[in-house]
């Protein structure tokens, strides 16, 4: 049974680009949760779709936005990017919304600002 | 706003000691509290949660984590240090089951000596 994918792997940007990160949850889950993992800390949420709906939003600029299609994948898009953008983007996946019901972690992207 | 703090940003132990990671929750309500590991170039897996069910949680890989309310605390430890639990651990507290967002600390880098 196929995790969670998330593409692509690694990207380098320049300051200012647009960039969009893919997640495929694991089938049959529902929810997406989007999070950034700067180097040296602890991931920090930033969106939760469920069922095409944003269920959360954590304290983020409006140069991230994201959504889900039908198919329940997920796409992160991050505008006018910044140094300080560069971190490890996680996506991680469950039945249901919120973490109690078991979030699948992928193996994330990491996005290099230069 | 609900948070945890990691004591100990490094721990080092030798193979067959005492695994004994901290973490300490800020909650006016009772928490919803969970341990991740990420091991290098991967994602999170979960290795437990608490439940309010029973104070003291088995995880996997041998894990086990004491929820203690008189002190905040929700310590994870394991009784024998394997070379393959080096890793990073992360302690993570959502607000409700259903709730969108997991908040984590900052991490605890574990390294394990011959």
């Amino acid at each position: 049974d196929a995790g969670v994918t998330q593409s692509p792997t690694h990207l380098i940007k320049t300051r200012g680009q647009h960039v969009t990160l893919r997640c495929s949850p694991i089938s049959g889950h529902k929810s997406v949760s989007w999070y950034q993992q700067v180097l040296g800390q602890g991931p920090q949420f930033i969106f939760q779709y469920y069922e095409k709906e944003e269920r959360g939003r954590g304290n983020f600029p409006d140069r991230f936005s994201a959504r889900q299609f039908p198919n329940y994948s997920s796409e992160l898009n991050v505008n006018a990017l910044l140094l300080g953008d560069s971190a490890l983007y996680l996506c991680a996946s469950s039945p249901r919304t919120g973490p109690w019901w078991g979030y699948t972690f992928g193996s994330g992207t990491r996005l290099t600002v230069v | 706003a609900q948070s945890v703090t990691q004591l100990g940003s490094h721990v080092s132990v030798s193979e067959g000691a005492l695994v004994l990671l901290r973490c300490n929750y800020s909650s006016s309500v009772p928490p919803y509290l969970f341990w991740y590991v990420q091991y290098p170039n991967q994602g999170l897996q979960l290795l437990l949660k608490y439940t309010s069910a029973a104070t003291l949680v088995k995880g996997i890989n041998g894990f086990e984590a004491e929820f203690k309310k008189s002190e905040t605390s929700f310590h994870l430890t394991k009784p024998s240090a394997h070379m393959s639990d080096a890793a990073e651990y992360f302690c993570a507290v959502s607000p409700e089951p259903s709730g969108s967002r997991l908040t984590f600390g900052e991490g605890t880098q574990l390294t394990v000596n011959p």
